[in-house]
């Protein structure tokens, strides 16, 4: 069966400073990732989504970026955080590209930007 | 472009009573449609989906969503509330073709004992 790590679960980092969340997908080969954040009290914002190796495309503007080095592998980062990175991300996977699978959660770091 | 909105981001009820969560969907071509469910502090989890198959649509923990394309709706419901149901409901589309889900603002369900 299929699972997907994310990691860490909490982060505690000072404004400035770089920041790396991975994400892993294990059970099955070629899939769509995502990362959203979701702030509180607030609903998903896709930041992020490959639906291979080294295709990123972005949807929003913002001091993070991503990367997917691997097949299973996506990585979010930043090389200064801002105070307004504060949130809850959530990494996933679908595959397909039929639009009618759906997408698999992680269960999110949650980072604090102090 | 898609878009869902969800009535109310809170809703109350009594533990054994109706769940009722509701979900209306803007597409030009029938989508498929998904609810999820948030635990405090964890990822999202699929509780059922709509692809064009029956219109009414069985999922976990006793939930069940019919897909209504007159109303555009997809509302989310349950006969009788558990206290274990209280988290945040989030409804979800897709067209066909796409990758992308586009998720609506959420619901936080919270079930009175």
């Amino acid at each position: 069966s299929q699972t997907i790590h994310q990691w860490p679960a909490t982060l505690v980092q000072p404004v400035g400073s770089p920041l790396s969340l991975e994400c892993t997908v294990e059970g099955t080969s070629n899939p769509n990732l995502y990362w959203y954040r979701q702030a509180a009290g607030r609903g998903l914002q896709l930041l992020f989504y490959s639906v291979g190796i080294g295709q990123i495309s972005s949807e929003v503007p913002q001091n993070l970026s991503a990367s997917r080095p691997q097949d299973r592998q996506f990585i979010l980062s930043s090389k200064k955080l801002l105070l307004s990175d504060s949130g809850f991300y959530l990494c996933a996977w679908s595959v397909g590209t039929g639009g009618n699978q759906p997408q698999h959660f992680g269960d999110g770091t949650r980072l604090s930007i102090l | 472009a898609q878009s869902v909105t969800q009535l109310g981001s809170h809703v109350s009820v009594s533990e054994g009573a109706l769940v009722l969560l509701r979900c209306n969907y803007s597409s030009s071509v029938p989508p498929y449609l998904f609810w999820y469910v948030q635990y405090p502090n964890q990822g999202l989890q699929l509780l059922l989906k709509y692809t064009s198959a029956a219109t009414l649509v069985k999922g976990i923990n006793g939930f069940e969503a019919e897909f209504k394309k007159s109303e555009t709706s997809f509302h989310l419901t349950k006969p009788s509330a558990h206290m274990s149901d209280a988290a945040e409901y989030f409804c979800a589309v897709s067209d066909f073709g796409a990758n992308n889900l586009f998720f609506g603002t959420g619901t936080r369900l919270t079930v009175i004992p």
